[in-house]
């Protein structure tokens, strides 16, 4: 099946820094990729949605300077958090659609293993 | 905007019980997923409802579409441990290119042996 490859599982930063999260679909191309926070005891929060080639769509209240998403190719697509803050602190999940006819919707949203960011 | 309200939020029970989670959309939905999330872990896709009254069985958890395509339930017959985590409903955006998902809150399961 699908596998969609997110690291750091884990990170720890000094407020300040920047932080890059990477996912990478290892077994098919991910023309679409969605980046989503989620808080302990909550549900998933999408941040922005990305595609191929093309500038991510960030959804209300998400900003986009301080969340700058890359989908440079059908398998990579990064998360930098610019100028960390505590408040930044969260587990941040990439789930990847593939292009229709490949399984993308049949087998859902393949989801990676997520990041836990912590900022000090 | 469009919304999917999913309850309970938290469910208790005894192993051998069994358990019902709910979802309602706002709106007609072009299909809904269900997802499992283990503490700790990520979500992982269940299956995928896009019939109107479409019925799936999965062993011992059954998935339900409502006939207005906008409600979906999972029940889960004869719980045990290893249910145990978060079950996520998640309706099938239409809107504009992207296709997002709108997910509902979660129900929490946990499972007393």
């Amino acid at each position: 099946g699908a596998v969609v490859s997110q690291h750091p599982s884990w990170v720890i930063c000094k407020s300040g820094t920047s932080v890059k999260i990477e996912c990478r679909s290892l077994d098919f191309q991910a023309t679409t990729m969605f980046w989503y926070r989620q808080f302990p005891k909550q549900s998933l929060m999408l941040m922005a949605t990305s595609n191929e080639g093309s500038k991510a769509t960030y959804e209300q209240g998400v900003e986009k300077d301080k969340f700058l998403i890359n989908h440079a190719s059908l398998t990579l697509s990064t998360l930098t958090v610019t100028s960390a803050h505590p408040e930044d602190s969260s587990f941040y999940i990439c789930s990847a659609r593939g292009p229709p006819g490949t399984g993308g919707i049949d087998y859902g949203y393949t989801f990676g293993s997520g990041t836990r960011l912590t900022v000090v | 905007g469009q919304q999917v309200m999913q309850i309970p939020q938290y469910q208790h029970v005894q192993e051998g019980e069994d358990f019902t989670t709910y979802c309602n959309s706002s709106t007609t939905l072009s299909n809904i997923q269900w997802y499992k999330q283990r503490p700790g872990g990520h979500p992982v896709f269940l299956i995928q409802l896009v019939k109107s009254g479409e019925v799936k069985k999965q062993k011992r958890l059954t998935f339900q579409f409502g006939e207005a395509k906008k409600n979906s339930s999972l029940h889960i017959t004869a719980t045990q441990t290893t249910d145990v985590g978060t079950y996520f409903c998640a309706g099938l955006d239409n809107a504009g290119n992207n296709r997002k998902l709108i997910w509902g809150l979660g129900t929490s399961l946990a499972v007393n042996p």
